[in-house]
């Protein structure tokens, strides 16, 4: 079945520390992208990618660090510079960026201490 | 004003009513609507996008949009408890800088009652 992947579900790290969160698609989308979810907020983007060893920032790429080395693969880092990094991330993709749906993973929730 | 605005809710209605989800955007050169569930701790699942003015429908859910007073709303009919969610709404936007972003609103939680 094609999906997109998002290991793993639950992460947890000490502060100071970077932490890299997986997610992989076989739907074979162009666009890929990041988003941060908080309580009581909507889905705020963080990276995203239309093409392979390209991408852009987001509304908030500081303390986010991404590659697009490969079209499946869109990993997300996020650095000791991310002041409040607990959340829960989420990945998506879509077949092109403009005007298509986007199709979410089932999500990484990181807590750090 | 914020770009996509939902109620927060929640709504409550009783089971085989009738839900009404609303969404107002704010760019008037929005060409994309989406709506999204999503289940409590879960990630967001794909409803409905539309893209012309007027209706759509998919089963109970009717997705209906108005570009002229710049909203989008979603009707659940014969609302089950397995549609209590939070339902987000998404829209494109454009950028200053001329490109896209979809931006999501913070979602109306919908509670049917039994």
């Amino acid at each position: 079945d094609g999906g997109i992947t998002q290991s793993p579900k639950y992460l947890f790290r000490k502060e100071g520390q970077n932490v890299t969160l997986s997610c992989e698609q076989n739907l074979n989308h162009d666009a890929m992208y990041w988003y941060r979810q908080d309580p009581g907020q909507g889905l705020r983007l963080i990276y995203y990618s239309q093409i392979v060893n390209d991408f852009q920032k987001g509304d908030i790429a500081e303390g986010y660090s991404v590659s697009r080395e490969k079209k499946e693969s869109f990993p997300l880092t996020v650095t000791s510079a991310q002041k409040n990094p607990t959340a829960f991330y989420l990945c998506a993709s879509s077949i092109r960026q403009l005007n298509s749906p986007l199709h979410f993973g089932n999500g990484t929730r990181l807590t750090v201490t | 004003q914020k770009e996509v605005e939902q109620n927060s809710g929640p709504l409550s209605v009783p089971e085989g009513a009738i839900a009404s989800l609303n969404c107002t955007y704010s760019d008037r050169g929005s060409q994309s609507f989406f709506w999204y569930r999503q289940y409590s701790g879960k990630s967001p699942e794909l409803i409905m996008f539309i893209y012309s003015n007027g209706d759509k429908e998919d089963g109970r859910f009717t997705a209906q949009l108005n570009k002229a007073s710049q909203y989008v709303s979603l009707l659940i009919r014969d609302s089950q408890p397995s549609d209590s969610a939070t339902y987000l709404c998404a829209v494109n936007i454009i950028t200053q800088g001329g490109s896209e972003k979809l931006v999501f609103g913070k979602g109306t939680k919908l509670t049917v009652n039994p």
